[in-house]
């Protein structure tokens, strides 16, 4: 079975920076990233996806991630961040096992922008 | 378009009790799943239903059901409630089932077991 690893459990960061957002997930013959945003009291909005084609994949809100299948990574990136960012992402991988179909998530990093 | 809907957005029950949340998906949506959010757990998978056949089921116990109508709206129910069963309560819809279909998320329910 598919797993996802978010080892970053939180991030600050101070506004105008650049931060990264660091997903793992295990190897698998075929693999579909996404990465999802939660705000506070809200449901998980998605930010991008990866299906295939180009390794760079761009989302709303001016992030960014690169989908690395050697380092089996999918980290999300953003260059410069700000204070509306300040909420918990969270890496997911699309499992089929024998025609199944569910999302394994990881266990989310808080990114916390700093004024 | 509107988004997926989830009704009520908080509930608030006793030990033993049982509960049933609804969810409508996306116009247009045939797949809807549900997944547990705890602090601890974080996101789980409960179960996940197409054209009103559930299709996959997590690893919860039989307490947790659903089902799907006709017209895709969802709803699961939990019985005999007990206090990890407080979490938030997440609904997805997608337009088909395959890999790679984008899941949309509801706002949730969050319920609270006393």
């Amino acid at each position: 079975a598919q797993s996802v690893t978010q080892l970053d459990s939180q991030v600050p960061v101070f506004e105008e920076a650049p931060v990264e957002l660091r997903c793992n997930y295990s190897s698998s013959v075929s693999v579909y990233l996404f990465w999802y945003v939660q705000y506070p009291n809200q449901g998980l909005q998605l930010l991008l996806k990866y299906l295939s084609g180009s390794t760079l994949v761009k989302g709303i809100n001016g992030f960014e991630a690169e989908f690395n299948k050697s380092q089996t990574s999918f980290h999300l990136r953003k260059p410069s961040v700000h204070i509306s960012d300040t909420a918990e992402y969270f890496c997911a991988v699309s499992d089929h096992p024998s025609g199944t179909y569910k999302y394994i998530f990881g266990t989310g990093t808080r990114l916390k922008v700093l004024a | 378009k509107a988004g997926v809907t989830q009704t009520p957005r908080y509930l608030i029950k006793t030990r033993g009790q049982q509960v049933t949340l609804s969810c409508s998906p996306i116009s247009g949506h045939r797949s809807v799943s549900w997944y547990q959010q705890t602090p601890g757990q974080g996101l789980q998978f409960l179960f996940e239903y197409f054209s009103e056949t559930q299709r996959n089921k997590g690893n919860f116990p039989g307490r947790f059901s659903g089902r799907q109508f006709s017209n895709s709206r969802s709803e699961m129910n939990v019985s005999t409630l007990e206090l990890g069963d407080s979490a938030l309560y997440l609904c997805a819809s997608s337009k088909s089932r395959g890999p790679g279909e984008t899941q949309y998320f509801g706002p949730g329910t969050r319920l609270l077991v006393l």
